[in-house]
C-alpha cells in the first residue's frame, strides 16, 4: 500500500487566497483525521471523519476552515481566506477500528505571506 | 478526560549513551498507549504500542517502553542511541471509549557525536 497520500507537499500563497489541501487515506481505513502542527502550539487535531461523516470538528480554529470527505478515498481541508497565522504543517492520518493506531501522511507545509 | 504529559521538551545525549523519554498519562479507564517518532520534515511514524499483555514492548530499532499502570507511565528507553535517532518523539493514549488519540507535546531527542 502507498500509505496516506497528501498533496501538495508544499504550498506558498498570499494572504487572502483560498488554499485547498488534499488527502487520500489508506484503502479500507474508515477514519480520517486532519492535524495541524506548529512550533508554538504543537500537534492539534482539527477534525475527524468516520465513514465520510464529520464526527468532531471542535478543533477547527474558525469559520475560515472547512473540511469535506465526499467519498472513502478523498478528503479536503480548505482555508478561505488564508492568513499568515495559518502557516503550519498540516497532516492527514487514517486508521481502521481499534486499537486506533493512526497512519500519518507526509504532511503539507503551508506558508501564507 | 484523558491527558498525556511528556515532562522533557528536549533531551540532549551523546551517541552510544542510554536515554529515557518520560511519558505519563491520566485516564480512568483501560488504555492503549503509543510512541510515535517524527524525523525532520516527515510525518509521524508509529514506533511501538501497548495494547494488552506483556507490559514491556519493543521496537525493531532497539527502543522499548514499559507500561506501568500504578504509576500511569509509559516511558521510552534505549540502551545505546545513534545519531540517526535524532528526532521528535510523541507519546499518545487512547481508550476503548474514544476514536481519538491524545498526544503529548513531544520530546526532541538530539544525539551528539
Amino acid at each position: 500500500d502507498a500509505g496516506v497520500i497528501q498533496s501538495p507537499r508544499h504550498e506558498v500563497t498570499e494572504m487572502g487566497q483560498e488554499v485547498t489541501l488534499r488527502c487520500k487515506p489508506i484503502s479500507g481505513h474508515d477514519y480520517l483525521f486532519w492535524y495541524r502542527q506548529t512550533m508554538m502550539r504543537g500537534l492539534e487535531l482539527l477534525i475527524y471523519f468516520n465513514n465520510n461523516v464529520p464526527i468532531d470538528d471542535s478543533g477547527m480554529p474558525e469559520d475560515r476552515f472547512s473540511a469535506k470527505m465526499p467519498n472513502a478515498s478523498f478528503s479536503t481541508l480548505k482555508i478561505q481566506p488564508s492568513e499568515p497565522r495559518d502557516s503550519a504543517v498540516y497532516f492527514c492520518a487514517s486508521y481502521s477500528g481499534p486499537p486506533y493506531e493512526q497512519y500519518f501522511g507526509p504532511g503539507t507545509r503551508l506558508t501564507v505571506t | 478526560a484523558q491527558s498525556v504529559t511528556q515532562l522533557d521538551s528536549q533531551v540532549p545525549v551523546f551517541e552510544e549513551a542510554p536515554v529515557e523519554l518520560r511519558c505519563n498519562y491520566s485516564s480512568s479507564v483501560s488504555v492503549y498507549l503509543f510512541w510515535y517518532v517524527q524525523y525532520p520534515n516527515q510525518g509521524l511514524q508509529l514506533l511501538l504500542k501497548y495494547l494488552s499483555g506483556s507490559t514491556l514492548v519493543e521496537s525493531i530499532n532497539g527502543f522499548e517502553a514499559e507500561f506501568n499502570k500504578s504509576q500511569t507511565s509509559f516511558h521510552l528507553r534505549k540502551p545505546s542511541v545513534h545519531i540517526s535517532d535524532t528526532a521528535e518523539y510523541f507519546c499518545a493514549v487512547s481508550d476503548r471509549n474514544t476514536d481519538k488519540l491524545i498526544f503529548g507535546t513531544g520530546t526532541r531527542l538530539q544525539v551528539f557525536p
